[in-house]
């Protein structure tokens, strides 16, 4: 089964600033998958990005990419260009088989 | 990407009673899974729809309380039976396609208060 922890309850940011999101994980399986979802106060769970444990660079989406460095057990998100409409509950996941495990979400306030 | 329909969207429900929950997907998935997500926190995995057999549970999650249907490969229900507040929680659907690198993906969940 996998472990994860995301340390930061809430985070502040300034408009069209970078922001990072940190996870760790844990797990002893060889291959598995990280994601990240957004979760406005809506409550759907919006897919942001993906990293396979296989994979050799980090994933990128737009202004979304993933530092994923496996020594470390780390995927974190890097937000680029902070908007407004990016305030919301951000949760990493993983897993194997995409059974995934959550971790406890960051809060994003971007202000203005 | 797969679009995931869950209905219905709210419910209240009184304490005792059952609700089912439904979850229709735009196209063939392999794998649909069940997650609860109570108020104020992450989500946890309930179990695994299987398509034409017995869902796999996660520990602490029982077919008696959850049972799970998915006769094909673009359905599923969930219900949760015998109703308590403490199941007053979000549940989500999730649903990925069979094709590589493509992610999981939810439905908008079911808001389900129990009084």
């Amino acid at each position: 089964a996998q472990k994860i922890t995301q340390t930061q309850p809430g985070m502040f940011v300034q408009e069209k600033e970078a922001v990072t999101l940190d996870c760790t994980y844990d797990t002893s399986d060889p291959s598995y998958g990280l994601f990240w979802y957004k979760q406005p106060s809506s409550g759907e769970m919006i897919f942001l990005i993906y990293q396979g444990s296989y994979d050799q660079q980090n994933a990128t989406e737009g202004r979304y990419s993933l530092n994923f460095q496996k020594a470390r057990k780390s995927a974190n998100l890097v937000i680029s260009a902070s908007q407004l409409g990016d305030s919301a509950m951000y949760f990493c996941g993983g897993g194997s088989n995409y059974k995934l495990t959550f971790g406890k979400g960051t809060l994003l306030t971007v202000n203005p | 990407s797969a679009v995931i329909s869950q209905k219905p969207s709210r419910d209240i429900c009184q304490r005792g009673t059952s609700l089912t929950i439904q979850c229709q997907v735009d196209s063939q998935v392999t794998m649909m899974f069940w997650y609860r997500q109570q108020p104020g926190q992450s989500l946890t995995l309930i179990a695994t729809a299987n398509q034409g057999s017995e869902a796999t549970y996660e520990s602490g999650f029982v077919i008696d309380k959850f049972p799970i249907s998915r006769p094909n490969l673009t359905f599923s229900t969930l219900t949760v039976s015998n109703m308590s507040p403490e199941d007053s929680s979000i549940y989500l659907c999730s649903a990925r396609t069979g094709t590589a690198n493509s992610p999981l993906h939810f439905g908008n969940g079911t808001r389900l208060t129990v009084t």
